[in-house]
C-alpha cells in the first residue's frame, strides 16, 4: 500500500519563503507531484519530480530523496494569492493512477 | 489551453436515485479517471480508464458504480442508488504524454448533493 504525510496547517508572511513537507512510502516508486488547491476548485498540477534534486519552477520549487521517501515544495516571495492547500501525490511503479496525500493549508498573511 | 470539462457542475439528488456524471477529457490524452474529494478531505481515486476499459479500480468503486466512455470524447461516471455517503466533489482527470511527466488534468469538479 501507499502512505503520505503532510502536515496539515501551516501558515506564513507575504514575502516570506515557506517549505512545505512530504514523507511517503510506496510499493514501488514513479514519481512524486505537487498540485495546488484552491477552496472549492479543481487540483492543478505544480511539479514534477522522478529522480532525486530540485526542480526549479519560478517562485516554485520541488526537492526529491528517494532513498529517504522525502520530498518537500519550496514557495518564494509569497504572495496573498498562495494561499491554498497544496497536495502531494505519488505514483507508484506498474499504475497510472496518483495516490493523494491530505494536502497541506497554507494561509499567506499581509 | 486545453482543459477538462465537467457537467453538471452541481447535482442534488434524492437517496436512492441514479446520477449521471459527464467529463469531456482533453482530446489527445489516453488515460481517464474519476477522482472524489468529501468535503475537507484529502482526494481520493475512484477509477482509471485506458483502451476503453478499466485499468484500476478503488475499494470504495463498488457495484454502484460504473463508468462508460459512450463515443470518442465523452467519459461517464455513473451512481445506480446514491447514498448519503456519495455526496461529494467528483473531479475527472485526463493524463496524456506531456514531457513525460504524465501529470493529471483535473476538471473544475462536478459537486454532488445527496440528500
Amino acid at each position: 500500500g501507499q502512505n503520505i504525510d503532510q502536515p496539515t496547517e501551516m501558515t506564513a508572511t507575504e514575502g516570506a519563503i515557506v517549505q512545505i513537507n512530504c514523507t511517503y512510502q510506496t510499493s514501488g516508486f514513479n514519481g512524486l507531484f505537487w498540485y495546488q488547491q484552491h477552496a472549492g476548485e479543481a487540483p492543478t498540477f505544480l511539479s514534477y519530480n522522478v529522480l532525486d534534486g530540485l526542480e526549479e519552477k519560478g517562485r516554485f520549487s520541488s526537492f526529491l530523496s528517494r532513498s529517504k521517501g522525502y520530498s518537500y515544495l519550496l514557495l518564494k516571495e509569497l504572495q496573498m494569492k498562495d494561499s491554498a492547500s497544496y497536495l502531494c501525490a505519488v505514483r507508484a511503479y506498474n499504475t497510472d493512477k496518483l495516490i493523494f496525500g491530505t494536502g497541506t493549508r497554507l494561509q499567506v498573511f499581509p | 489551453e486545453p482543459e477538462v470539462t465537467q457537467t453538471p457542475s452541481h447535482q442534488v439528488t434524492q437517496m436512492g436515485q441514479e446520477v449521471i456524471l459527464r467529463c469531456v477529457p482533453i482530446s489527445n490524452h489516453l488515460y481517464f479517471y474519476w477522482y472524489r474529494q468529501i468535503l475537507g478531505q484529502k482526494v481520493e481515486f475512484l477509477v482509471s480508464f485506458y483502451n476503453n476499459e478499466i485499468s484500476e479500480k478503488s475499494e470504495i468503486f463498488d457495484d454502484q458504480f460504473s463508468v462508460e466512455r459512450p463515443d470518442g470524447s465523452n467519459f461517464t461516471l455513473k451512481i445506480r442508488s446514491t447514498k448519503l455517503e456519495d455526496s461529494a466533489m467528483y473531479f475527472c482527470a485526463s493524463s496524456g504524454e506531456t514531457g513525460g511527466a504524465w501529470e493529471l488534468f483535473f476538471g473544475e469538479g462536478s459537486r454532488l448533493t445527496v440528500l
